[in-house]
């Protein structure tokens, strides 16, 4: 069974300054992915970015980076240059031994961006 | 990209009638679906996966006879929620993915807010 752990109910962050989302997991699979997602008060789910376990590098989508650290069961989410319009709930998910497994979410870290 | 629409958005009901929610996937067709119930400032909690052409599974401690889950068509999945009650109010999401072998995104519905009263 996997199990995501977000540890930061809510995290502030200034404007234009850069904010690091903690997310660690755990699974006995060998090969796993992991997402980031953001949810505005809107309710919808919009993809960040995504890592999978045997990609050696982090992976990058324009602000948002993924450190991921295999050894330490870590990904975390590094969002630079905050935005007003970063703040929102964010989750990070993970699937399983294939990329068709049913992909299963953290409890979330809520994120204001102060101007 | 990649649409995924749910109908209706918000619905209102009273208790011991029956909700059907429809999750359609617009521009792609989705062998999988997923559905997930949120409840206010909580994660996402997985109810069911649901393949086209065949039963739903079930998460544990998820009622099937409560939530009927139907994967008629590789374009839609309907989610059921029978003799609803106060309890069943939730935020529902679905999601999809594509029958593209190898692929990993999942497409999110924009959710259906269930208040049953």
């Amino acid at each position: 069974a996997q199990k995501i752990t977000q540890t930061q109910p809510g995290m502030f962050v200034q404007e234009k300054e850069a904010v690091t989302l903690d997310c660690t997991y755990d699974t006995s699979d060998q090969s796993y992915g992991l997402f980031w997602y953001k949810q505005p008060s809107s309710g919808e789910m919009i993809f960040l970015i995504y890592q999978g376990s045997y990609d050696e590098q982090n992976a990058t989508e324009g602000r948002y980076s993924l450190n991921f650290q295999k050894a330490r069961k870590s990904a975390n989410l590094v969002i630079s240059a905050s935005q007003l319009g970063d703040s929102a709930m964010y989750f990070c998910a993970m699937h399983g031994e294939t990329s068709y497994d049913k992909v299963i979410f953290g409890p979330g870290t809520s994120l204001s961006v102060i101007p | 990209g990649a649409v995924v629409s749910q109908h209706p958005s918000w619905v209102i009901c009273k208790s011991g009638t029956s909700v059907k929610i429809e999750c359609r996937s617009l521009d792609f067709q989705a062998t999988t679906m997923f559905w997930y119930r949120q409840f206010p400032k909580k994660s996402l909690m997985l109810m069911a996966t649901s393949n086209e052409g065949s039963k739903a599974t079930y998460e544990q401690g998820v009622e099937k006879d409560k939530f009927l889950i139907n994967h008629a068509s590789l374009t839609l999945s309907t989610l059921t929620v029978t003799s609803a009650h106060p309890e069943d109010s939730s935020f529902y999401i679905c999601s999809a993915r594509s029958g593209t072998s190898g692929s990993y995104e999942q497409y999110f519905g924009p959710g259906t807010r269930l208040t049953v009263t």
